[in-house]
């Protein structure tokens, strides 16, 4: 089944604890991006990725990390959360160049920092 | 991007269709009208997108007046699981920021 998956779905954790959220995309696509969701602020970007090794900073990169050493995995590191990164959290990938617009999201991560 | 107009909220009754409207009116030649939706704390789902057609899917028809101002996306048999809120994006289709910008949208109930 062609998916996004991300790990953990819930996280609560404390501030300055360093974490990773991993996000893996089984279609083959080029294109992977981070979202957080926040009531009122509707959906933000963080990072995004037009294909391995190359990314570039979303609306609001601060206080984020992501690599991609491989097509199918883009993980979201927080090297020392806050709890102003208490948010619910998308990943999402699109095919290649001229279908960016047309994304497949993971079902979410709830995280809370303490 | 072009701003979008939709309602706050809409009532289906289960079965009939949804019809929900969306207002683009500044929007450019080389936008295309995108549609989601978001299942309450779940990832938004691409349902269509269009350029100046109408277009159907397997999950809805967009219908783009032909100014291309507005549109309608039609969800011809509406069941409880398409409650949710739906999405009108307007875009270019190689926008190499690729931030998508969700709007406030407009929360669908589908009642028995």
């Amino acid at each position: 089944e062609a998916q996004v998956t991300q790990n953990p779905r819930y996280l609560i954790t404390v501030t300055g604890k360093k974490l990773t959220v991993t996000c893996s995309q089984n279609m083959n696509h080029e294109y992977m991006s981070w979202y957080r969701q926040d009531p009122g602020l509707g959906l933000r970007q963080i990072y995004y990725s037009m294909n391995v090794e190359v990314t570039d900073k979303g609306d609001v990169p601060e206080g984020y990390k992501v690599s991609r050493k491989e097509k199918r995995n883009f993980p979201l590191i927080l090297e020392s959360p806050s709890p102003n990164q208490t948010s619910l959290y998308f990943c999402a990938s699109s095919l290649r160049q001229g279908s960016y617009n047309e994304q497949f999201f993971g079902p979410g991560t709830r995280l809370t920092v303490l | 991007d072009a701003k979008t107009t939709q309602p706050t909220s809409m009532d289906c009754a289960e079965g009939r269709a949804a019809n929900l409207p969306c207002n683009h009116s500044t929007i450019s030649g080389n936008e295309y009208v995108y549609w989601y939706r978001q299942i309450h704390s779940q990832g938004p789902q691409y349902i269509i997108h269009g350029l100046k057609n109408n277009e159907t899917n397997e999950m809805a028809s967009l219908i783009i007046t032909e100014d291309r101002k507005s549109s309608t996306l039609i969800l011809p048999h509406a069941t409880l699981r398409d409650t949710a809120v739906y999405y009108c994006i307007v875009r270019v289709a190689n926008n190499a920021g690729n931030m998508l910008t969700f709007g406030g949208g407009t929360r669908l109930m589908v009642k028995p």
